[in-house]
């Protein structure tokens, strides 16, 4: 199965931008790469997916290597609303490893 | 509109005891998934549904987990009997596969249930 490696926490002031990178180097080539997050005491939601092309919507953007082997999410100004921990898959069948606990200083 | 329902939200027993978790999906999903989610972990597939069928259950202990999807709606998931190791979050989501380029199956989670294991 294609792992993924992300950091396990990352720190960002509210308001500011926030770039959570992601590495899926063996991901197959016609999978999409998905990302959800995780609230504290919540179950996983849907943040964005892309294939190949940056993608946008109102929660964030994703920015996908030209080689897919990494994509980072970014989130364009965090808010309190932000912390959590986000995931990233390289299949549909969400593979998630360990994501990056996202901390947000007011 | 309701969201996927769990249910207990926690439940302590000994271990060697059975146990059973349930799940409501989200109104016309035609596709459940059951996770586990150990301590800092991500969440890690156990079995999927289409509709009634487990299409994929390659990930589930089958000693000692069972899980069934009578009548293609609400779930059921098994531990018999309990081991110390099975202390987790179990996690149900459901979705909504409509097909087409643009469609895209995005998956709901329920708030789980929390497992302890003494």
């Amino acid at each position: 199965d294609a792992k993924t490696t992300q950091p396990n926490s990352m720190e960002s002031n509210e308001e500011e931008p926030v770039h959570l990178p992601c590495n899926h180097s063996t991901i197959s080539g016609t999978d999409y790469i998905h990302w959800y997050r995780q609230l504290p005491s919540q179950g996983p939601e849907y943040v964005i997916h892309g294939l190949t092309s940056n993608v946008n919507n109102r929660m964030a953007s994703l920015a996908i290597a030209e080689d897919r082997k990494s994509s980072t999410l970014i989130l364009h100004r965090a808010t309190l609303r932000d912390a959590a921990v986000y995931y990233c898959s390289p299949n549909e069948k969400l593979t998630f490893g360990t994501g990056t606990r996202l901390t947000i200083i007011p | 509109e309701a969201g996927v329902v769990q249910s207990p939200r926690y439940k302590i027993i000994e271990k060697k005891q059975p146990v059973a978790f349930w799940c409501n999906p989200i109104s016309g999903h035609n596709t459940l998934y059951w996770y586990r989610q150990n301590l800092g972990q991500g969440p890690e597939l156990l079995i999927r549904y289409e509709n009634e069928e487990a299409v994929d259950d390659s990930q589930l202990p089958k000693d000692r987990f069972s899980a069934e999807r009578l009548k293609g709606v609400d779930s059921t998931l098994k531990i018999q009997p309990a081991e110390l190791g099975d202390s987790a979050v179990y996690l149900c989501a459901s979705s909504s596969w409509t097909g087409g380029p643009s469609s895209y199956n995005e998956q709901f989670f329920g708030p789980g249930t929390r497992l302890t294991v003494l």
